[in-house]
């Protein structure tokens, strides 16, 4: 399984970017990144995927590095409603015995 | 987007008692589904795969004749905490991935299911 590394905890202020970064250094080739995000008692919402390089969507940014051993999410201009833990997964190709593994996650805390 | 209920949200029972927990997949059909089960402050731990038509796959450490899951359409998977203690209880969550759509595997999370056993 591809494990993944992330810190446990982050603080931000309202308008801040923020920055998450995940490791994962046994990655597979045919691996893609995912992000999810976890309000407390409600499921894990998708976030955003990727594979290499830049992705962006409406709410946030995917910076993968040519070896793909690690990603990191950027979260534009946050608010407090963003207050949230955010997991890294690495997701195998569809037909793959392997299972989503979840991390520790990130909390992230933004204050006003 | 694919959209993925849980009922009930909310449960509370008392010692010894069964409690069926049901996850839908409203909007696609879900090959598979999965259970996870979270602790307070803490990730979520996957229990279960559960396929259609198919007999579930337990992670090592979860008893089979506890949590018995049931995937008898593309559409509904339940859960059944057999017997519950309190130390059953927690946050249960499923996701279901679908037939259609990526490569990968997408993975579609229900809301959740709060269980408080007495």
């Amino acid at each position: 399984l591809a494990k993944t590394t992330q810190p446990i905890s982050m603080d931000s202020y309202e308008g801040q970017e923020v920055n998450i970064t995940c490791s994962h250094n046994n990655i597979a080739t045919n691996d893609y990144i995912t992000w999810y995000q976890q309000f407390p008692s409600q499921g894990p919402r998708f976030i955003i995927q990727g594979y290499k390089t830049k992705v962006t969507n409406e709410v946030a940014s995917l910076f993968i590095p040519a070896d793909r051993k690690s990603s990191t999410l950027s979260l534009p201009r946050v608010s407090l409603s963003d207050t949230a833990v955010y997991y890294c997964l690495v997701l195998p190709a569809r037909g793959s015995a392997r299972q989503l593994t979840f991390g520790s996650g990130t909390q992230l805390t933004v204050l006003p | 987007g694919a959209v993925v209920s849980q009922h009930p949200s909310r449960v509370i029972c008392k010692s010894g008692t069964s409690v069926k927990i049901e996850c839908r997949s409203l909007d696609f059909q879900a090959t598979t589904m999965f259970w996870y089960r979270q602790f307070p402050k803490q990730s979520l731990m996957l229990m279960a795969t559960s396929n259609e038509g198919s007999k579930a796959t337990y992670e090592q450490g979860v008893e089979k004749d506890k949590f018995l899951i049931n995937h008898a359409s593309l559409t509904l998977s339940t859960l059944t905490v057999t017997s519950a203690h309190p130390e059953d209880s927690s946050f249960y969550i499923c996701s279901a991935m679908g037939l259609a759509g990526g490569l990968y595997n997408e993975q579609f999370f229900g809301p959740g299911t709060r269980l408080t056993v007495l």
